[in-house]
């Protein structure tokens, strides 16, 4: 059974700063992985999607990366700003199944500080 | 182009009695799945709809059920509410044969 961990659970950082949320999951034979954003209360914004064959993705601040035989994706945050503030969680897509559904981690909570 | 929405946005119910929640997937996409986040965890799996019929079902009790209209929209219904079932329930809706599952705002369900 797949299981996906975040550490940290929550983080605390000063604007400006970049920062680097980790991901990892147990079982390798991942079809893709992505990462979501959800400010309190509300539904999941997708950031980043990475292919299992691809290494990293980018957007804007945001780079993702990938390294599937160790089971592990970092989310890097470059120059941090008080929006960033929210849940960030990852979620992996299996190989197998009809549905390939999601399983995601339990998130990392960012609080940027003006 | 409209996004997944969902209804209602908030639900207070007592243990016991039964609760449909609803969806609609964004323009053009033919596939839906519901899931369940309690505070503080990350969404679990409750099902998945594809051409009306349930494709794959997560470790949820029949309580649970769902199903698909044929314009791809959907519903949750949970029979004999339970404490325990007091979460956020997130809809994604996607296209079968593409990868990105796109979420909508959920329902918060309070159950006393």
């Amino acid at each position: 059974k797949q299981e996906v961990t975040q550490i940290p659970a929550a983080l605390s950082v000063p604007e400006g700063e970049n920062l680097v949320l980790n991901c990892s999951f147990t079982d390798s034979a991942i079809y893709n992985l992505q990462w979501f954003r959800q400010d309190p209360g509300k539904g999941l914004t997708s950031l980043l999607l990475i292919q299992s064959s691809q290494r990293e993705q980018t957007s804007g601040r945001l780079n993702a990366s990938l390294d599937k035989s160790s089971g592990r994706s970092t989310l890097y945050i470059a120059a941090s700003q008080p929006g960033d503030s929210a849940t960030y969680l990852c979620a992996v897509r299996p190989m197998r199944g009809s549905a390939r559904q999601l399983t995601f981690g339990s998130g990392t909570q960012l609080t940027v500080l003006p | 182009d409209a996004g997944v929405t969902q209804s209602p946005t908030h639900l207070i119910k007592t243990r016991g009695q039964q609760v449909t929640l609803r969806c609609s997937p964004k323009s053009g996409h033919d596939t839906v799945s519901w899931y369940q986040q309690a505070l503080g965890q990350g969404p679990q799996f409750i099902f998945q709809y594809y051409e009306e019929e349930e494709r794959q079902r997560g470790n949820f009790p029949d309580r649970f059920s769902g199903h698909q209209f044929p314009n791809y929209s959907s519903e949750l219904n949970v029979n004999a509410l339970l404490l325990g079932d007091s979460a956020l329930y997130l809809c994604a809706s996607s296209l079968a044969n593409l990868d990105e599952q796109f979420f909508g705002p959920g329902t918060r369900l309070t159950v006393l």
